[in-house]
């Protein structure tokens, strides 16, 4: 398997600009997770979908932010507009519902705001 | 509530032993975890433990549970330049379905 794999891998993009960051998960994880790791506050968990619905949104920091996840296979992270405080390393990460409930991330997305 | 501490930075040499620490606060976790986070690189799982383990070894990794004091240590043998990177704790949590809560990662530094 290949692995979570995100796209793109590097964004560098202009304050007030629309930003859509993908991922694909592992096939046949029904468990899809959006972190956003800085260096001021770590990595924090954003949203989680099971079966593609959205269970938690409380990390989720304002309206501007949204995830939708169409389908098993897939699944979006925007941002509308961005600020420069939204830059940073955004990961995807997946699990199955099987024994040992972990989690295994994508390489990330590095969002840079100006 | 649902915490997970670590200390931020360790500083071995390389060839000697490691151990990287955290401390949780909720006693319900399921599984215990550690990943590791190359430079730009995302998180790779290391090992995990079941909660009613209270050690697990894997070639140079050693994981110590202690439930009692809710501590959790990973041990690396033989420390090498290639381990230098950030360690994440983390636990899932009984009554949370699917989520991990993580500790804000200790960066090992190796010098030679």
């Amino acid at each position: 398997d290949a692995g979570v794999i995100q796209s793109p891998r590097h964004e560098v993009t202009e304050m007030g600009q629309e930003v859509t960051l993908r991922c694909k998960p592992i096939s046949g994880h029904d468990y899809l997770f959006w972190y956003r790791q800085t260096m001021m506050r770590g990595l924090e968990l954003l949203i989680y979908f099971n079966n593609n619905v959205p269970i938690d949104d409380s990390g989720m920091p304002e309206d501007r932010f949204s995830a939708k996840m169409p389908n098993a296979s897939f699944s979006t992270l925007k941002i509308q507009p961005s600020e420069p405080r939204d830059s940073a390393v955004y990961f995807c990460a997946s699990r199955g519902s099987g024994g040992g409930e972990t989690q295994y991330f994508g390489p990330g997305t590095r969002l840079l705001v100006l | 509530g649902e915490d997970v501490e670590q200390s931020l930075f360790l500083s071995v040499r390389e060839g000697d032993s490691s151990v990287i620490n955290c401390t949780y606060t909720d006693s319900s976790s399921t599984y215990l975890y550690w990943y590791k986070q190359e430079p730009g690189a995302g998180l790779q799982l290391l090992t995990y433990i079941f909660s009613n383990m209270d050690m697990k070894q894997d070639q140079r990794l050693t994981v110590l549970l202690n439930k009692k004091d809710k501590h959790l240590s990973l041990r690396i043998a033989d420390t090498q330049t290639g381990d230098s990177a950030i360690y994440f704790c983390a636990e899932s949590i009984r009554s949370n379905t699917g989520k991990l809560i993580f500790g804000q990662g200790t960066t090992l530094q190796v010098k030679p």
